[in-house]
C-alpha cells in the first residue's frame, strides 16, 4: 500500500523567508502528484498537479518538483507571506482511482 | 470556486441517529469522490463513482455507510446509527480534466 509522509509536521518561518516543504512516497508507480492547501476547517484547495513524467511545475510564487526513482517531491515558497499560513497536503494518484494524502505541514509565517 | 458544493456544512448529531450529506458538482464532472478526514491526519478515501456506478469502496466503509449518485449528478453519503467515531469531516471531491481533483468545502459531522 503506497504511504505518504511529510515532513516537516510543523513549520515556522518570519515574513519573507523561502522556504520548502518536503514529501515522500513508498510506491513510484504513481501517475500524478498534487500539492494542496488547506485552512482550518476548510476544504483543500488544488496547488499544483505535476504527471510522473514531469520534473516540476511552477505558479506564482510556488513550485513544486518531483523525483519519481527516489520517492520525492518539494513544494518551495518563495517569500512567505502571512497569508500562506495554512496547511499543506500532498497526495499521490496512483492509479484512476485513488489519492494517497500525507499528514500535512502546518505552516506558520510570522509577520 | 471549485465548482463542488456540500451540504451541510456541520452537523451535530446524537449517536444512533442517521445522518445524510450531500454533494453537488458542476454537472460535466463524471467521476466523483468521498474523502473522510479527521482531526491531524490527511484525507482518506472512502469510495468513488464514475458517473452513476459506485465503482470502489475502501474497507473504511463500513456497512453502516450508504453512498449515491442516482442521474450520475449530485451524490449523496448516509451514515446509519451514527458513533462517536464517526466524527470527522467528509470531503466530495471530482475529477477535472483527466487529471487535476477539487474538493469541496467538506461537512463537519459531530457524534455526540
Amino acid at each position: 500500500k503506497q504511504e505518504v509522509t511529510q515532513i516537516p509536521a510543523a513549520l515556522s518561518v518570519p515574513e519573507g523567508e523561502n522556504l520548502v516543504l518536503n514529501c515522500s512516497f513508498t510506491d513510484s508507480a504513481i501517475y500524478n502528484l498534487q500539492w494542496f492547501r488547506q485552512d482550518p476547517g476548510k476544504g483543500l484547495t488544488s496547488l499544483l498537479l505535476i504527471q510522473s513524467s514531469q520534473r516540476e511545475q511552477t505558479s506564482g510564487r510556488l513550485n513544486a518538483s518531483l523525483d519519481k526513482s527516489s520517492g520525492r517531491s518539494t513544494l518551495y515558497i518563495a517569500a512567505s507571506q502571512p497569508g500562506d499560513s495554512a496547511t499543506y497536503l500532498c497526495a499521490v494518484r496512483t492509479g484512476a482511482n485513488n489519492l494517497f494524502f500525507g499528514t500535512g505541514t502546518r505552516l506558520t509565517v510570522i509577520p | 470556486d471549485t465548482g463542488v458544493s456540500q451540504n451541510p456544512r456541520h452537523k451535530i448529531t446524537k449517536r444512533g441517529q442517521n445522518v445524510t450529506f450531500r454533494c453537488d458538482p458542476i454537472s460535466e464532472h463524471n467521476r466523483l469522490y468521498w474523502y473522510r478526514q479527521t482531526l491531524g491526519q490527511g484525507p482518506e478515501f472512502l469510495t468513488y463513482f464514475q458517473n452513476e456506478a459506485q465503482l470502489e469502496k475502501s474497507r473504511l466503509l463500513s456497512d453502516r455507510f450508504s453512498a449515491e449518485r442516482p442521474k450520475g449528478s449530485f451524490s449523496t453519503l448516509e451514515i446509519q446509527r451514527t458513533e462517536q467515531g464517526d466524527s470527522a469531516m467528509y470531503l466530495c471531491a471530482t475529477l477535472r480534466d483527466g487529471n487535476t481533483i477539487y474538493f469541496g468545502e467538506g461537512s463537519w459531522l459531530t457524534v455526540v
